[in-house]
Order: C-alpha cells, then structure tokens, then sequence
C-alpha cells in the first residue's frame, strides 16, 4: 500500500558527473512519469513510460537525459554531464491507467544540486 | 502548447480570511486538478473536476470549473495556518502528462 518513493532524496553532483534517479512506482500502476520542478515553479513533463514502453520523451531537455523502465516497474532517470542548469527536483509519479484521465500519484522527488 | 497561468503567484492572509486562486488557459483541457505541495514533497492531489461548469467541495476548498474547461478557481473559506503551501493546478488535454501552472505559495499567518 505504498506511495511512490524516490532515492536518493539528496543528490549533489559536481559538474560534468554522471547522477542516476530511481523511482519505485505504486504496485501495479501502468504509467510512470517524470518531471523536473525548479525551485518556485510547477512541475515540467519529462518523459512517459506505459510498462516498459517510453511512449513520450519529449520534455528531454537534451540527449545527456535518459530514462528507461525495463521490467515495467522501477524506473532510473539517468543524467549525464551533468551541468548547474540541471539543477531542480526531479519528481515521478505514477498512475493506474494509460489514459489522460486517470490520476497521478508523486512521489515526494529528487533534489538534484550541481556544484 | 498548453499553458496554464495562475494568480496570484504569491498570497500572505490571515488566519480566518478566504482567499481564491485562479489558473486561466486558452486550451481547452479534459480534465484538470488542483495539487499541494510542501517544502521537500511531491504535489499531493487534493480534487480532480472534468465536466465544464463542475463544483466540488472538500470542507473548506471549493473548487470550480468553467464551462468551457479553459479555466479553474480555488476557493478557500476561513483559512487555517495548515493551509500554507504551494497550490498547483495542472490540466490534461490530448497527450498523457500534465501541465501545471505556475503555482500560487500561500501564507497564513497567525
């Protein structure tokens, strides 16, 4: 009966390193979305996954970004080279359909923080 | 490209006063929902509404949708120090994530 969790929940990075984001959605749940919140702003679409299928990635703000759910279930956001502009919360969510419609869960994110 | 544009982005009131918030399009959304969200948390859903002219209520929150499902209020009756956080609308339309507003960070003083 748990939320989605997300770890780490802190991560500082220097610049030019490689930061791997996992995200344990809900059981169950078909759709996992990520999305980059900067500090004082809503959230912003990163990329969908439908089980293991990445449907949509095109909120990717470069191709350092890579995301993969390979068994359906947890999913890694991967950055690469990591750069200051990466800096934010990296929020997941999940929900239990694959339509507009259906509701999502977050989990409570990733501080990101490049140095 | 959807937008959603909230007001106030920031609003300080007393405890006991009402306060709305308002989130404005010019796309027309499928459904839209209303988040809050704490310092070092994920937004947390508080009400999803779907049909044009919808009214819901959840104890001291009420939540409306226009008719033409491009804009949405919050309204909030007496408010509590517990109220204080980051309000978020987001909207769904064709693709399957959100967009989200800006956000409007509420402050209620004791």
């Amino acid at each position: 009966g748990a939320g989605v969790s997300q770890s780490p929940r802190y991560k500082v990075a220097k610049r030019g390193q490689d930061v791997a984001l996992r995200c344990d959605p809900i059981s169950g749940h078909v759709s996992l979305f990520w999305y980059q919140q900067a500090l004082g702003q809503g959230p912003e679409f990163l990329t969908y996954f439908q089980n293991e299928a990445q449907l949509d990635k095109s909120g990717l703000p470069s191709d350092r970004f890579f995301a993969e759910r390979p068994e359906g279930s947890v999913s890694t956001l991967k950055i690469q080279r990591t750069q200051q502009e990466d800096s934010a919360v990296y929020l997941c969510a999940s929900s239990s359909g694959g339509g507009a419609r259906y509701e999502q869960y977050f989990g409570p994110g990733t501080r990101l923080t490049v140095t | 490209t959807q937008l959603l544009e909230q007001s106030p982005q920031f609003l300080s009131i007393q405890e006991g006063e009402n306060l709305t918030v308002y989130c404005n399009s010019s796309s027309v959304f499928s459904s839209l929902q209303w988040y809050r969200q704490e310092p070092g948390e994920g937004p947390v859903l508080l009400v999803t509404v779907v049909t044009g002219g919808e009214v819901k209520k959840l104890k001291r929150l009420t939540f409306q949708f226009g008719d033409a499902r491009k804009d949405s209020s919050l309204h909030i009756t007496a408010a509590q120090t517990g109220d204080t956080g980051l309000y978020l609308c987001a909207g769904s339309g064709s693709a399957r994530q959100l967009t989200f507003g800006s956000g409007t960070q509420l402050t209620v003083l004791p």
